[in-house]
């Protein structure tokens, strides 16, 4: 069974930096594009960007580009999602998605998404 | 960057009643591979997003047959063929052709 396991809620201040995680199992972490999706309270979803673990081949969306960093460990199965210095407007829920051929036609999966909340 | 215009904003429906979306991109979505990347995907009060509509028409494994995509070029579809209580969220329309990959605002349906 794929499944994307997030980590869990992060309450940081400004200027801090913060690292948070989505880890694939049930599947070829590296054969599958990954994506992360940003959800500020109330609003919809905007995409920030995404990698290819494989080759570690990354696609920033210009709205995030420079301001957070992408990257994957595939020998953990892990892709990341990490800020230098964090703003009140970093507050958001975080979501990590796959998506690809599957048996059958094609799949999509969510993490459980990660709660960021940046308060002073 | 690629704009999705998504209406009405709010549908509140009858149990049992028909429901559409649409969905209008400001570019067309036909990549270079012939296919036309345009998701749909649900939203429920306090869950993580799930996909129900791929390449404007083709339904995910699990996805209820009343849920119907349609469309082309730019201008598409989400129905409901008789809306039930647990398809009460937030619907939003994607596009996957052109990056950075964008979303509608979302369109809320609720139950009168």
């Amino acid at each position: 069974e794929v499944q994307l396991v997030q980590s869990g809620a992060e309450v940081k201040k400004p200027g801090e930096s913060l690292k948070i995680s989505c880890k694939g199992s049930g599947y070829s972490f590296t054969s599958y594009w990954i994506g992360w999706v940003r959800q500020m309270p109330g609003k919809g979803l905007e995409w920030m960007g995404i990698i290819y673990p494989g080759d570690s081949d990354t696609r920033y969306s210009p709205s995030f580009q420079g301001q957070v960093t992408i990257s994957a460990d595939k020998s953990i199965s892990t892709a990341y999602l990490q800020w230098s210095s964090l703003k009140a407007s970093d507050t958001a829920m975080y979501y990590c998605a796959r998506w690809g051929d599957c048996s059958g036609g094609s799949c999509w999966y969510w993490g459980q998404g990660t709660l960021v909340t940046v308060s002073s | 960057d690629v704009v999705m215009t998504q209406s009405p904003l709010s549908l509140p429906v009858t149990l049992g009643q028909p429901a559409s979306i649409s969905c209008r991109s400001s570019q067309s979505l036909v990549y270079s591979d012939g296919n036309t990347y345009l998701n749909w995907f649900q939203q429920r009060p306090g869950q993580s997003p799930r996909r129900l509509i791929y390449k404007v028409s083709n339904r995910d494994s699990g996805v209820p047959d009343r849920f119907s995509g349609s469309g082309s070029g730019t201008d598409f579809t989400l129905k409901i063929s008789r809306v039930e209580a647990e398809d009460v969220g937030v619907y939003y329309c994607m596009q996957g052709t052109h990056w950075p990959w964008t979303f509608g605002q979302g369109t809320k349906v609720e139950i009168k």
